[in-house]
């Protein structure tokens, strides 16, 4: 079957580099993609990797290794506002996108 | 990128009724889907919904209960039928673009469904 695995919840500190972490098990792989969704809001498209390597936008960038089936997206300089959930999701062989349950990024002051 | 609406943006439903959910983009799309997202959960897709032809319906999700029109290319409707408070629920529009290498989708803001 299909799966998409991120942990569930996250804690990091106000201004620190946080890493969450995705792996996956698809059948096809035509890109993955990272989403953020505030509570009560709709999924916002954040970043695509299709190609290995690392992609960077500001103060976030996302990394994909295709031959071990993981992705992290990475985010520097934590702020208040960064406090969401994280969506893993890949595009399969059909591309239809399998998405992670989530990953709930909890900020302290 | 895309704009997209939703309406209504929230309904509150007696069971055995149904909502009819509309979905209206601000330019002609490739894809059009629908998802339903209960709380804490993550996303589920129920169907892809194909402009002049039946939606593409997921596994568990069936055409009459969910039945979907999609008109045009920027416009779509999603209908929950005969509800219980099961489908309590915040349901999703989403499309694609097309582009080559613009595989990504775009969300609408949502509609929140409270069945009782």
């Amino acid at each position: 079957g299909q799966n998409i695995d991120q942990p569930t919840e996250m804690t990091a500190t106000e201004g620190a580099i946080v890493q969450i972490n995705c792996t996956y098990q698809t059948s096809g792989f035509n890109g993955l993609f990272w989403y953020q969704q505030h509570a009560g809001e709709a999924p916002t498209f954040l970043s695509y990797n299709v190609l290995d390597g690392l992609e960077e936008k500001g103060r976030f960038s996302s990394f994909l290794s295709r031959s071990k089936g993981y992705s992290y997206l990475l985010l520097k300089e934590l702020q208040m506002k960064d406090s969401a959930s994280y969506l893993c999701a890949v595009m399969d062989s059909n591309y239809q996108l399998i998405w992670g349950a989530g990953t709930k990024l909890i900020i302290k002051p | 990128s895309a704009v997209i609406s939703q309406k209504p943006s929230r309904d509150i439903c007696q069971r055995g009724t149904s909502l009819t959910i509309q979905c209206q983009v601000d330019s002609q799309v490739t894809m059009m889907f629908w998802y339903r997202q209960q709380p804490g959960q993550s996303l589920t897709l129920i169907a892809t919904a194909n402009q002049g032809s039946e939606a593409t319906y997921e596994s568990g999700f069936v055409i009459d209960k969910f039945p979907i029109s999609r008109p045009n290319l920027t416009f779509s409707t999603l209908t929950v039928s005969n509800m219980s408070p099961e489908d309590s629920s915040i349901y999703l529009c989403s499309v694609t673009l097309g582009r080559v290498g613009g595989n990504e989708q775009f969300f609408g803001p949502g509609t929140r469904l409270t069945v009782l």
